[in-house]
């Protein structure tokens, strides 16, 4: 089935730093979204992207959807301790909205 | 602003038990997924709702079954219980399918 690859697995950053995390697949997708998941909760929608080439902030986040559909970015600038936590990326190729999610990135930061 | 809705937060159980997880989406959404998310693990989908309808189905034992009811809230039904049913249950919501899914606190299901 469809698979994403998401690196790296883990980060261990100090404060302020900027941080650049990616997945990549070998199937198009139409829809990526970025997440970010605390211990025990639920995933929090960060970035959602629609459009091949597309490049989307949200504070200090930025996230660009790959031109060939099959990969997508994700970079944090100044990290700040509150950053810690695992992102997700997400891709949707059919229209019911299934995702397939990466494997996660584990974000630390030192203050 | 209104999020989705999870009920129970956190479900203990045995094994052979059955258990009902339930999920009320955010308001004027249509379509509400399931999503089982095990330890260290990222979510797998389960199921999806359209509309009332069964929109598309994952990775679901034959033991679980889902409906959408009319005020749109959805139910995750497990029958006979196994351990390792023991994960984090996500219900997620969207108001156009394909969109930005929001996702619940999770329901954590322990079976002993």
């Amino acid at each position: 089935g469809q698979q994403l690859n998401q690196s790296p697995q883990s980060m261990f950053i100090q404060e302020g730093e900027d941080v650049s995390m990616n997945c990549t697949s070998s199937s198009i997708f139409n829809t990526w979204l970025w997440y970010k998941q605390d211990p025990g909760e639920g995933p929090v929608l960060l970035i959602a992207l629609y459009k091949a080439g597309e490049l989307t902030s949200n504070g200090r986040l930025t996230a660009q959807f790959g031109i060939t559909r099959k990969d997508s970015f994700l970079n944090i600038s100044a990290s700040i301790p509150s950053d810690v936590g695992i992102y997700f990326c997400a891709g949707n190729s059919g229209n019911t909205g299934k995702l397939i999610f990466g494997q996660g990135t584990t974000l630390q930061v030192k203050p | 602003a209104a999020g989705v809705i999870q009920s129970p937060r956190h479900l203990i159980k045995e094994k052979r038990e059955t258990a009902t997880l339930k999920c009320y989406p955010i308001p004027r959404h249509d379509t509400v997924y399931w999503y089982q998310q095990g330890p260290g693990q990222d979510p797998q989908f389960l199921i999806s709702f359209y509309e009332k309808m069964q929109s598309d189905k994952g990775s679901i034992p034959d033991r679980f079954s889902a409906q959408q009811f009319s005020d749109y809230h959805s139910e995750l039904n497990m029958s006979s219980l196994e351990l390792g049913d023991s994960a984090l249950y996500f219900c997620a919501s969207s108001l156009v399918r394909g969109y930005e899914q929001y996702f619940g606190p999770g329901t954590r299901l322990t079976v002993t």
